[in-house]
Protein backbone atom coordinates (compact mmCIF):
# COMPACT_ATOMS: atom_id res chain seq x y z
CA UNK A 1 0.00 0.00 0.00
CA UNK A 2 1.79 3.67 -0.97
CA UNK A 3 -1.00 5.49 -0.03
CA UNK A 4 -1.76 6.42 -3.95
CA UNK A 5 -5.14 4.76 -4.91
CA UNK A 6 -6.78 4.33 -8.60
CA UNK A 7 -10.09 3.34 -9.46
CA UNK A 8 -11.11 1.31 -11.38
CA UNK A 9 -8.56 -1.16 -11.60
CA UNK A 10 -10.30 -3.04 -14.56
CA UNK A 11 -11.64 -0.87 -17.64
CA UNK A 12 -12.77 -2.36 -20.52
CA UNK A 13 -14.52 0.73 -22.93
CA UNK A 14 -15.75 1.23 -26.77
CA UNK A 15 -14.03 3.67 -29.00
CA UNK A 16 -17.32 5.68 -28.55
CA UNK A 17 -17.51 5.45 -25.14
CA UNK A 18 -16.53 8.38 -22.17
CA UNK A 19 -15.09 7.08 -19.22
CA UNK A 20 -12.77 8.91 -16.33
CA UNK A 21 -10.17 7.13 -14.34
CA UNK A 22 -9.69 8.74 -10.85
CA UNK A 23 -6.40 8.74 -9.08
CA UNK A 24 -6.56 9.35 -4.98
CA UNK A 25 -2.94 10.02 -3.05
CA UNK A 26 -3.07 10.49 0.82
CA UNK A 27 0.47 11.29 1.56
CA UNK A 28 0.16 15.13 1.63
CA UNK A 29 2.12 15.82 -1.80
CA UNK A 30 1.51 18.54 -4.30
CA UNK A 31 2.92 17.05 -7.49
CA UNK A 32 0.79 14.46 -9.66
CA UNK A 33 1.61 12.37 -12.79
CA UNK A 34 -0.27 10.23 -15.25
CA UNK A 35 2.17 7.44 -16.80
CA UNK A 36 1.11 4.85 -19.70
CA UNK A 37 2.49 1.72 -20.46
CA UNK A 38 1.55 -0.59 -22.94
CA UNK A 39 2.62 -4.03 -23.47
CA UNK A 40 6.09 -4.69 -23.74
CA UNK A 41 7.45 -0.95 -23.38
CA UNK A 42 8.71 1.36 -20.78
CA UNK A 43 6.46 3.33 -18.71
CA UNK A 44 5.39 6.96 -20.65
CA UNK A 45 5.00 10.18 -18.98
CA UNK A 46 1.78 11.74 -19.90
CA UNK A 47 1.15 14.48 -17.87
CA UNK A 48 2.51 16.26 -15.09
CA UNK A 49 0.41 18.48 -12.08
CA UNK A 50 2.48 20.97 -9.81
CA UNK A 51 0.13 22.60 -6.85
CA UNK A 52 -2.84 21.68 -9.28
CA UNK A 53 -1.00 23.80 -12.01
CA UNK A 54 -0.31 21.36 -15.51
CA UNK A 55 3.14 21.75 -16.05
CA UNK A 56 3.95 18.95 -18.60
CA UNK A 57 2.33 17.80 -21.42
CA UNK A 58 4.10 14.85 -23.44
CA UNK A 59 2.31 15.56 -26.77
CA UNK A 60 -0.51 13.51 -25.27
CA UNK A 61 -3.45 13.53 -28.20
CA UNK A 62 -6.32 15.78 -27.29
CA UNK A 63 -8.84 12.71 -26.78
CA UNK A 64 -7.33 11.95 -23.19
CA UNK A 65 -8.02 15.11 -20.89
CA UNK A 66 -6.22 15.34 -17.36
CA UNK A 67 -7.98 17.27 -14.73
CA UNK A 68 -6.68 17.82 -10.96
CA UNK A 69 -9.09 19.69 -8.66
CA UNK A 70 -6.95 20.03 -5.61
CA UNK A 71 -3.52 18.25 -4.56
CA UNK A 72 -4.96 15.13 -3.20
CA UNK A 73 -6.94 13.69 -6.80
CA UNK A 74 -6.24 13.63 -10.65
CA UNK A 75 -8.18 12.56 -13.30
CA UNK A 76 -8.05 11.22 -16.15
CA UNK A 77 -11.14 11.68 -18.66
CA UNK A 78 -11.13 9.60 -21.64
CA UNK A 79 -12.97 9.83 -25.37
CA UNK A 80 -12.83 8.89 -28.34
CA UNK A 81 -9.77 6.24 -27.63
CA UNK A 82 -8.50 3.80 -30.41
CA UNK A 83 -7.82 0.32 -29.84
CA UNK A 84 -3.83 1.27 -29.51
CA UNK A 85 -4.61 3.11 -26.52
CA UNK A 86 -4.97 -0.08 -24.20
CA UNK A 87 -2.69 -0.08 -21.36
CA UNK A 88 -1.60 0.29 -17.89
CA UNK A 89 -2.24 3.73 -16.74
CA UNK A 90 0.02 4.91 -13.81
CA UNK A 91 -0.36 7.81 -10.99
CA UNK A 92 2.00 8.76 -9.15
CA UNK A 93 1.94 11.29 -6.96
CA UNK A 94 5.62 13.15 -5.02
CA UNK A 95 6.07 16.15 -2.46
CA UNK A 96 6.63 18.42 -5.54
CA UNK A 97 7.44 18.38 -8.98
CA UNK A 98 10.64 20.74 -8.42
CA UNK A 99 13.86 20.24 -9.48
CA UNK A 100 15.15 18.59 -6.57
CA UNK A 101 15.43 14.49 -5.36
CA UNK A 102 11.59 13.29 -5.78
CA UNK A 103 10.51 9.74 -4.99
CA UNK A 104 7.58 9.42 -6.96
CA UNK A 105 5.11 6.93 -5.30
CA UNK A 106 3.14 5.12 -7.66
CA UNK A 107 -0.82 3.62 -7.45
CA UNK A 108 -1.45 -0.02 -8.85
CA UNK A 109 -2.60 1.33 -12.18
CA UNK A 110 -6.00 0.93 -13.95
CA UNK A 111 -5.82 -1.56 -16.58
CA UNK A 112 -8.00 0.02 -19.89
CA UNK A 113 -8.63 -2.12 -22.96
CA UNK A 114 -10.41 -0.46 -25.61
CA UNK A 115 -12.59 -2.73 -28.06
CA UNK B 1 18.28 13.50 -19.00
CA UNK B 2 21.36 10.88 -19.34
CA UNK B 3 20.65 7.39 -20.75
CA UNK B 4 20.93 4.43 -18.80
CA UNK B 5 21.75 0.66 -20.27
CA UNK B 6 20.96 -1.98 -18.32
CA UNK B 7 21.01 -5.81 -18.97
CA UNK B 8 18.34 -7.54 -20.34
CA UNK B 9 17.57 -9.74 -17.59
CA UNK B 10 19.50 -11.51 -14.36
CA UNK B 11 19.07 -14.38 -12.30
CA UNK B 12 20.01 -15.37 -8.66
CA UNK B 13 19.50 -17.75 -6.05
CA UNK B 14 17.15 -17.17 -3.40
CA UNK B 15 19.31 -15.98 -0.39
CA UNK B 16 21.78 -14.85 -2.10
CA UNK B 17 23.06 -10.67 -3.12
CA UNK B 18 21.78 -9.71 -6.10
CA UNK B 19 23.94 -6.85 -8.26
CA UNK B 20 22.58 -5.00 -10.57
CA UNK B 21 24.80 -3.08 -12.73
CA UNK B 22 23.59 0.07 -14.40
CA UNK B 23 25.97 2.20 -16.83
CA UNK B 24 25.25 6.12 -16.71
CA UNK B 25 28.13 7.54 -18.46
CA UNK B 26 26.52 10.90 -19.78
CA UNK B 27 25.27 11.63 -16.14
CA UNK B 28 25.65 15.52 -15.44
CA UNK B 29 26.53 16.71 -12.15
CA UNK B 30 23.28 17.51 -10.81
CA UNK B 31 21.48 14.51 -11.63
CA UNK B 32 20.68 11.39 -9.15
CA UNK B 33 20.50 8.09 -10.11
CA UNK B 34 16.98 6.43 -9.04
CA UNK B 35 16.34 2.72 -8.41
CA UNK B 36 12.10 1.63 -8.72
CA UNK B 37 11.23 -2.03 -9.30
CA UNK B 38 8.14 -3.33 -10.82
CA UNK B 39 6.75 -6.51 -10.05
CA UNK B 40 4.40 -8.12 -12.49
CA UNK B 41 1.62 -5.54 -13.69
CA UNK B 42 1.72 -3.14 -10.65
CA UNK B 43 2.66 0.20 -9.97
CA UNK B 44 6.80 1.12 -9.70
CA UNK B 45 8.57 0.69 -6.51
CA UNK B 46 11.10 3.35 -5.14
CA UNK B 47 13.51 1.27 -4.18
CA UNK B 48 16.80 4.33 -3.26
CA UNK B 49 18.39 6.90 -4.81
CA UNK B 50 22.02 9.12 -4.26
CA UNK B 51 24.06 11.66 -5.88
CA UNK B 52 27.79 10.44 -5.28
CA UNK B 53 27.93 8.92 -2.14
CA UNK B 54 27.00 5.05 -1.57
CA UNK B 55 23.31 4.76 0.21
CA UNK B 56 21.66 1.95 1.73
CA UNK B 57 18.06 1.52 2.91
CA UNK B 58 16.00 -0.96 4.62
CA UNK B 59 15.13 -2.32 0.90
CA UNK B 60 19.07 -2.23 -0.50
CA UNK B 61 22.36 -0.58 -1.04
CA UNK B 62 23.40 1.63 -3.69
CA UNK B 63 26.74 1.69 -5.14
CA UNK B 64 27.90 4.44 -7.34
CA UNK B 65 31.60 4.87 -8.59
CA UNK B 66 33.81 7.69 -8.17
CA UNK B 67 33.10 8.82 -12.14
CA UNK B 68 29.41 8.65 -11.32
CA UNK B 69 29.42 6.55 -14.39
CA UNK B 70 27.92 3.77 -13.22
CA UNK B 71 26.20 2.60 -9.86
CA UNK B 72 25.04 -1.19 -8.76
CA UNK B 73 21.98 -2.00 -6.75
CA UNK B 74 22.17 -4.43 -4.36
CA UNK B 75 19.36 -6.45 -2.44
CA UNK B 76 21.71 -8.40 0.35
CA UNK B 77 19.77 -11.50 0.32
CA UNK B 78 17.28 -12.00 -2.47
CA UNK B 79 13.78 -13.93 -1.49
CA UNK B 80 11.62 -15.00 -4.47
CA UNK B 81 9.61 -11.48 -3.99
CA UNK B 82 12.16 -9.67 -5.36
CA UNK B 83 11.58 -11.09 -8.77
CA UNK B 84 10.63 -7.61 -10.65
CA UNK B 85 11.81 -5.51 -13.04
CA UNK B 86 14.33 -3.48 -11.85
CA UNK B 87 14.78 0.65 -13.66
CA UNK B 88 17.64 2.69 -12.98
CA UNK B 89 16.69 6.17 -13.83
CA UNK B 90 18.88 9.15 -14.19
CA UNK B 91 17.74 12.74 -13.53
CA UNK B 92 15.83 14.82 -11.37
CA UNK B 93 12.64 13.06 -9.13
CA UNK B 94 10.07 15.42 -10.75
CA UNK B 95 11.32 14.03 -14.40
CA UNK B 96 11.57 10.01 -14.35
CA UNK B 97 12.50 8.58 -17.89
CA UNK B 98 12.00 4.82 -17.76
CA UNK B 99 14.03 2.27 -19.76
CA UNK B 100 13.60 -0.97 -20.57
CA UNK B 101 14.86 -2.05 -16.70
CA UNK B 102 16.39 -5.77 -16.02
CA UNK B 103 14.05 -8.48 -15.24
CA UNK B 104 15.59 -10.16 -11.81
CA UNK B 105 14.81 -13.60 -11.24
CA UNK B 106 15.37 -15.12 -7.91
CA UNK B 107 14.97 -18.73 -8.11
CA UNK B 108 14.54 -21.11 -4.90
Amino acid sequence: ETGVTQTPRHLVMGMTNKKSLKCEQHLGHNAMYWYKQSAKKPLELMFVYNFKEQTENNSVPSRFSPECPNSSHLFLHLHTLQPEDSALYLCASSQDAGGGPETQYFGPGTRLLVL
Amino acid sequence: DAKTTQPTSMDCAEGRAANLPCNHSTISGNEYVYWYRQIHSQGPQYIIHGLKNNETNEMASLIITEDRKSSTLILPHATLRDTAVYYCIVGSGSRLTFGEGTQLTVNP
